[in-house]
């Protein structure tokens, strides 16, 4: 059974950067045909792609946010990170990782997510 | 970016009675390779979401056969045949056809 779990600080200050890592468990980030996404749910709101990593490394950002976010990955620790650079208050929310499978795979849609870290911008 | 419009919002329904929702894309969702890449997924309080429904109409492992979707280029619904109490929560459609990933605003299912 794969697991993620987030973790990172809940409260960063106005145009800090915003630092989170998904941890993997069950499987790994390098196995072919997965890629690794974060999505976020500010409070009362709904949900906003943030971007994915691949098995390769390769990255997706969504335009929307893509001047300031950052995806990474660590094989090696089997996880993988979001930076989000000059937060502001509209940056708050609960943040999502989770794997999804490409359109090689039948299940082609993001299976497992992490169970959410909300992270508060405030001075 | 693709405008996913869920309709209704919310949905109080009676224990044992149908719900409901319907999806709406602002284009096709057909992906080149064929797929239509539509999801529907369920958040309940205080639990990760929860993979529903993927390429429309396949239930995910573990999901009851009382969750049933369907639809087809813009158009798409997601029916529970009875709902039951542990039903309650925000239902999202998603689409993974374009990106970035876009989601519908959610319709809250609750019991009446």
């Amino acid at each position: 059974q794969v697991q993620l779990q987030e973790s990172g600080p809940g409260l960063v200050k106005p145009t800090q950067t915003l630092s989170l890592t998904c941890i993997v468990s069950g499987g790994s980030i390098s196995t072919n045909n997965y890629y690794w996404n974060w999505i976020r749910q500010p409070p009362g709101e709904g949900l906003e792609y943030i971007g994915y990593i691949s098995h390769s490394g390769s990255t997706y950002y969504n335009p929307s946010l893509k001047s300031r976010v950052t995806i990474s990955s660590d094989a090696s620790k089997n996880q993988f990170s979001l930076s989000l650079r000059s937060v502001t208050a509209a940056d708050t929310a609960l943040y999502y990782c989770a794997r999804a499978g490409n359109g090689a795979l039948i299940i082609a849609a993001p299976d497992y997510w992490g169970q959410g870290t909300l992270v508060t911008v405030s001075s | 970016d693709v405008v996913m419009t869920q309709t209704p919002l919310s949905s109080p329904v009676t224990l044992g009675q149908p719900a409901s929702i319907s999806c709406r894309s602002s284009q096709s969702l057909v992906h080149s390779d064929g797929n239509t890449y539509l999801t529907w997924l369920q958040l309940r309080p205080g639990q990760p979401p929860r993979l529903l429904i993927y390429k429309i109409s396949n239930r995910f492992s573990g999901v009851p056969d009382r969750f049933s979707g369907s639809g087809a280029g813009t158009d798409f619904t997601l029916k529970i045949s009875r709902v039951e109490a542990e039903d309650v929560g925000v239902y999202y459609c998603v689409q993974l056809t374009h990106f970035p990933w876009t989601f519908g605003q959610g319709t809250k299912v609750e019991i009446k």
